[in-house]
């Protein structure tokens, strides 16, 4: 049972290139989400879906772009890195509102 | 705006009792999550209240008053693999989750 799976784990960037974070979850959730987490700082929401075909932005969705093409992937696109975007970034699913999300083991992206 | 407060550390004793407190403002709300995160990995769920009260479940309790803004983990008998980070989130009208920053718990033997 694989649940939610991230890759890569880990990733250095240049200033200016741009990458893909893939997520698949095989749980059938409906809900994903992509947060990041800087050290010092609380989860933030960068963008989220409730189905295949739905995305939305969530708080912080500037430089960031996801798709959502079947329910079990949700990549998250990062166009023309910049250091700011250094982060942990993690995805999660959930079957819905109101219940607990499964996150995957995270990106640990460094943009220099 | 919308803010969670939690202590950003606190260290308690092996076999001990400690509770985390977590306060929040936000727009509207519809329930409210406790989640352990060790170091280098992914938080995972430990609670989930929408009513005032407590729930327990097993050495997790966890409390809610809607009309304080205010809710606790309470953990007991502490193990040293209890050593992590708990995050304190709540579900807002959007049913969006806000999330706290998180309180680094250190357990010494």
């Amino acid at each position: 049972n694989a649940g939610v799976t991230q890759t890569p784990k880990f990733r250095i960037l240049k200033i200016g290139q741009s990458m893909t974070l893939q997520c698949a979850q095989d749980m059938n959730h409906n809900y994903m989400y992509w947060y990041r987490q800087d050290p010092g700082m609380g989860l933030k929401l960068i963008y989220y879906s409730v189905g295949a075909g739905i995305t939305d932005k969530g708080e912080v969705p500037n430089g960031y772009n996801v798709s959502r093409s079947t329910t079990e992937d949700f990549p998250l696109r990062l166009e023309l890195a910049a250091p700011s975007q250094t982060s942990v970034y993690f995805c999660a699913s959930s079957p819905r509102e109101n219940t607990e999300a499964f996150f995957g083991q995270g990106t640990r992206l460094t943009v220099v | 705006g919308q803010n969670i407060d939690q202590p950003t550390e606190m260290t308690a004793t092996e076999g001990a009792i400690v509770q985390i407190n977590c306060t929040y403002q936000t727009s509207g709300f519809n329930g409210l999550f406790w989640y352990q995160q060790h170091a280098g990995e992914a938080p995972t769920f430990l609670s989930y209240n929408v009513l005032d009260g407590l729930e327990e479940k097993g050495r997790f309790s966890s409390f809610l008053s809607r009309s304080k803004g205010y809710s606790y983990l309470l953990l007991k008998e502490l193990q040293m693999k209890d050593s992590a980070s708990y995050l304190c989130a709540v579900e807002d009208s959007n049913y969006q989750l806000i999330w706290g920053a998180g309180t680094k718990l250190i357990i010494k033997p």
